[in-house]
């Protein structure tokens, strides 16, 4: 079965810092990959997602991540981090033949100002 | 406005009562899911139906159970087996494109059991 790993639990930085979530996932198949995230109190929303093409992806507010698919990596980068990025960051995984998602267990991120 | 609709937001029930939480989309997706959210765990598929009258249980089905009568509402019954329910739930569409799935979430209802 699929699943996903989320290498950090929990990231503290400052604002302006650089920002690198890690992302690998077991899969034999071919892969749809995505980054959420959930900001206090709200819904979980898609920040970016990578079906084929470009593996490098630019999502909303600034994010990217990039397909590597010999690591079976899918992490996500900002290159300037601001205090209204504290949130919890999901990566998810699905194969193209059904929608079963996996789910990571989530990194929450919190920016100091 | 399209969206996904899940009802009540807070829940709170006694030990050994079932409870029904609600979902509702008017995005006319395809397919529901039902997913937990534990602290430290992510998120974790309880069920998932990919067409009216059809689902397929998830990772953690067991002390759950769903229908799907209509396409756009997808309910889910934690009942008294279910040993550990207090828990945060989300609800999910989505819709098959040719290039893959994207899953849209509702606003989640949090359940305690007292």
């Amino acid at each position: 079965a699929q699943s996903v790993s989320q290498h950090n639990h929990h990231v503290i930085l400052s604002e302006a810092a650089s920002l690198e979530l890690g992302c690998n996932y077991s899969y034999g198949g071919t892969v749809n990959l995505f980054w959420y995230v959930q900001y206090p109190g709200q819904h979980l929303q898609l920040l970016l997602k990578y079906f084929s093409g470009d593996p490098l992806v630019k999502g909303i507010k600034g994010f990217e991540a990039e397909f590597i698919k010999s690591k079976f990596s899918f992490n996500l980068r900002k290159p300037s981090v601001q205090w209204s990025d504290t949130a919890e960051y999901f990566c998810a995984v699905n194969s193209h033949n059904n929608n079963d998602m996996r789910f990571g267990a989530g990194t929450r991120l919190t920016v100091k100002p | 406005d399209g969206g996904i609709t899940q009802s009540p937001k807070y829940l709170f029930r006694k030990e050994g009562q079932n409870v029904t939480l609600s979902c509702e989309q008017n995005l006319n997706h395809d397919a529901m899911y039902w997913y937990r959210q534990d602290p430290g765990q992510g998120l974790r598929l309880i069920y998932y139906s990919q067409i009216v009258n059809d689902f397929q249980k998830g990772d953690i089905a067991e002390g759950y159970s769903v229908s799907r009568e209509k396409k756009e509402s997808f309910p889910l019954t934690v009942t008294s087996a279910q040993k550990n329910p207090t828990a945060f739930y989300l609800c999910a569409s989505s819709i098959r494109t040719s290039w893959g799935d994207e899953q849209f979430f509702g606003p989640g209802t949090r359940l305690t059991v007292l």
